[in-house]
Order: structure tokens, then C-alpha cells, then sequence
């Protein structure tokens, strides 16, 4: 079936590198994203990878896929306070329809 | 500017009674979305349309239904309200094409006594 995972939780220190990771199940999907949720608010698209890539990088952001493992890292240099905030993976499944994982909560402490 | 907008924002209702949450989107979306947000169980599709006229089941759609009338608005409505269907509910537009960017609405918080 369809399932994306993430772990819950991940807790780093101001400055010091983010590693959210998500593993997927369909390797048909054509696109993988990240979503970032604020507090209170919906989500918004941070990034996105092709399938035929495996390496994206967006300023403080890298994005890494293995599709041999199915699997999807985030990693965000340099994380400041403002970077505290939930992180979804997501898969598309050809149908104009994503499938989200569980969601990681990134909190940043000084 | 386009957006996509949700109302209520917070809504506490009693068991039984049909509730019903609005979605508007600005952007001439073919596709929209609802999805309710859970710990542990991140974003659940409840259901979807690519179309006016077109509605299809998600993955948790018992309870639920929606009609798309019109391109801008997709309504969901609880029949009758269980205490299971406390959560937070998320709308999502997207154009349609092999570009799957969904942008979502603020939220709505539905609490069920």
C-alpha cells in the first residue's frame, strides 16, 4: 500500500545542521516534495525533486534521493529559530494526488 | 491576489449534527482536496475533485461528503458529527497538470463534544 514515513521529532541547535529523512513506497512517483507547516497555518511548498535526480540543492536547503532505497533526506545548513516548524514529505502517485508522511516537527534551540 | 480561503476557522459543534466546512479557491484550480491532520497520522486525504461535477473518495471518507458545483468551491460536510472527527481540516487546489504543487488554505479546527 501507500505509506510515507518520517520520524516524529528531530531537535538541533541553532546553527548547527538539519537531517529530516522519508521513506516512500511507490517508485513510480514522478515528483517528491517537502512541505513546511508553520504554527497555526497550512502548508507551503518549500521543495521538490524530480525522480530522475538525485541530488537538488536550493540555498540553505539540499534535498537527497535514493530511489533504489526509496528514500528522501531534507537537510537545511546553518538552521535558525525560524526554521521550527513541522516537515512533510509527499510522493505523487500519478494521479494528480499526493501522499504525505507522518510529519517530522524540527525544533531549533538556542 | 489568488488565494484559497477557509471558513469557519474554528468550529465546536455536538455530536450528531451535520457541520458543514467551506473551501474557495481563486486560482481556477481544476483540482481541490480535503484533508484532516492528526498526531501521528500526518495529512489523511478525505476526498477530492478534479473537476465541477467530480468528486472521489480518499483514504478516510467514511462520514464525510462534498459536491463541487462550481470550480472555486469545494464544501465538505460532516452528516452527522462524531467525536472521531475532531481534528484539523486542510483544503488544497492544484492545476491539474503533471505539476502536482498543492497550495492549502489556513486550516480549520473542528472540535466535536
Amino acid at each position: 500500500g501507500e505509506d510515507v514515513e518520517q520520524s516524529l521529532f528531530l531537535s538541533v541547535r541553532e546553527g548547527d545542521s538539519s537531517v529530516i529523512n522519508c521513506t516512500y513506497t511507490d517508485s513510480s512517483s514522478t515528483y517528491l516534495y517537502w512541505y513546511k507547516q508553520e504554527p497555526g497555518a497550512g502548508l507551503q511548498l518549500l521543495t521538490y525533486i524530480f525522480s530522475n535526480m538525485d541530488m537538488k540543492q536550493d540555498q540553505r536547503l539540499t534535498v537527497l534521493l535514493n530511489k533504489k532505497d526509496k528514500h528522501l533526506s531534507l537537510r537545511i545548513a546553518d538552521t535558525q529559530t525560524g526554521d521550527s516548524a513541522i516537515y512533510f514529505c509527499a510522493e505523487s502517485i500519478g494521479t494528480d494526488k499526493l501522499i504525505f508522511g507522518t510529519g517530522t516537527r524540527l525544533q531549533v534551540f538556542p | 491576489d489568488a488565494e484559497i480561503t477557509q471558513s469557519p476557522r474554528h468550529k465546536i459543534t455536538e455530536t450528531g449534527r451535520q457541520v458543514t466546512l467551506a473551501c474557495h479557491q481563486t486560482w481556477n484550480h481544476n483540482n481541490m482536496f480535503w484533508y484532516r491532520q492528526d498526531l501521528g497520522h500526518g495529512l489523511r486525504l478525505i476526498h477530492y475533485s478534479y473537476g465541477v461535477q467530480d468528486t472521489n473518495k480518499g483514504e478516510v471518507s467514511d462520514g464525510y461528503s462534498v459536491s463541487r458545483s462550481n470550480t472555486e468551491d469545494l464544501p465538505l460536510t460532516l452528516e452527522s458529527a462524531a467525536s472521531s472527527q475532531t481534528s484539523v481540516y486542510f483544503c488544497a487546489s492544484s492545476e491539474g497538470t503533471s505539476w502536482d504543487e498543492q497550495f492549502f488554505g489556513p486550516g480549520t479546527r473542528l472540535t466535536v463534544l
